[in-house]
């Protein structure tokens, strides 16, 4: 069964219309992060909770927001997306508990276009 | 910093050969280091990790060495399969609380029947 679940798959939003992408996990764990990978690229991190502790990659844009309501539950939110953003957003998961070598669970992605 | 260097494709191969993707690192610390592997279309999946110095990671037929003296964990399979077309990222985690995770790149490897 899966255990970090993103929604929409593919979401297709037109340039500069506010899009949310979820991501739930049935794993518990205390960090969630959110990458963006463009194609033929390594994933780059945009940001993490770790609980409710948000930590913002430097060189993430305005544009990129995050909500994590609840342990289970964590959104991205783009406000304005402009053509160089479509991308694969993936959401992934970890325990956390400062021990070394904890495993990140990854989603499926959802996949980003902007037209 | 940290840095993960792995080496470039696309690596072709016919079914049944032998397989080496190198990848070194660099890093401040005493890092974990994994391989991830993502299918077409989908996210990624850990293959196999190595959390000390001379740690073996296994998993489906590939291995991996933790090796400290010369800042490497290459990985490799006796003999590829079709289906291991994917694309293969190394990479490294510090010993932080939240497990934040470097890649490398990534090799994409295509496997001719």
């Amino acid at each position: 069964d899966a255990m970090v679940i993103q929604n929409p798959r593919y979401q297709v939003t037109q340039f500069g219309k506010p899009v949310t992408l979820s991501c739930s996990q049935t794993l518990n764990h205390n960090v969630m992060y959110w990458y963006q990978q463009k194609s033929s690229q390594a994933p780059k991190l945009l940001f993490h909770y770790y609980d409710k502790d948000f930590n913002n990659e430097a060189d993430t844009p305005d544009n990129f927001q995050s909500r994590r309501p609840n342990t289970s539950f964590c959104f991205l939110d783009i406000r304005s997306p402009g053509l160089g953003d479509a991308a694969m957003y993936l959401c992934a998961t970890s325990r956390g508990d400062g021990f070394s070598g904890n495993t990140i669970y990854f989603g499926e992605g959802s996949w980003l276009t902007v037209v | 910093g940290n840095s993960v260097t792995q080496m470039e494709g696309p690596v072709t191969l016919s079914e049944e050969a032998f397989l080496t993707i190198n990848c070194t690192y660099t890093a401040t610390g005493y890092p974990s280091l994994f391989w991830y592997v993502q299918y077409p279309g989908e996210g990624l999946q850990l293959l196999l990790k190595a959390t000390k110095a001379d740690d073996k990671g296994s998993n489906k037929g590939f291995e991996a060495t933790y090796r400290k003296e010369t800042t490497s964990f290459h990985l490799e399979k006796g003999s590829v399969q079709v289906s291991d077309s994917a694309v293969y990222f190394c990479a490294l985690s510090d010993r932080g609380r939240d497990d934040k995770i470097i890649f490398g790149k990534g090799t994409r490897l295509h496997i001719l029947p």
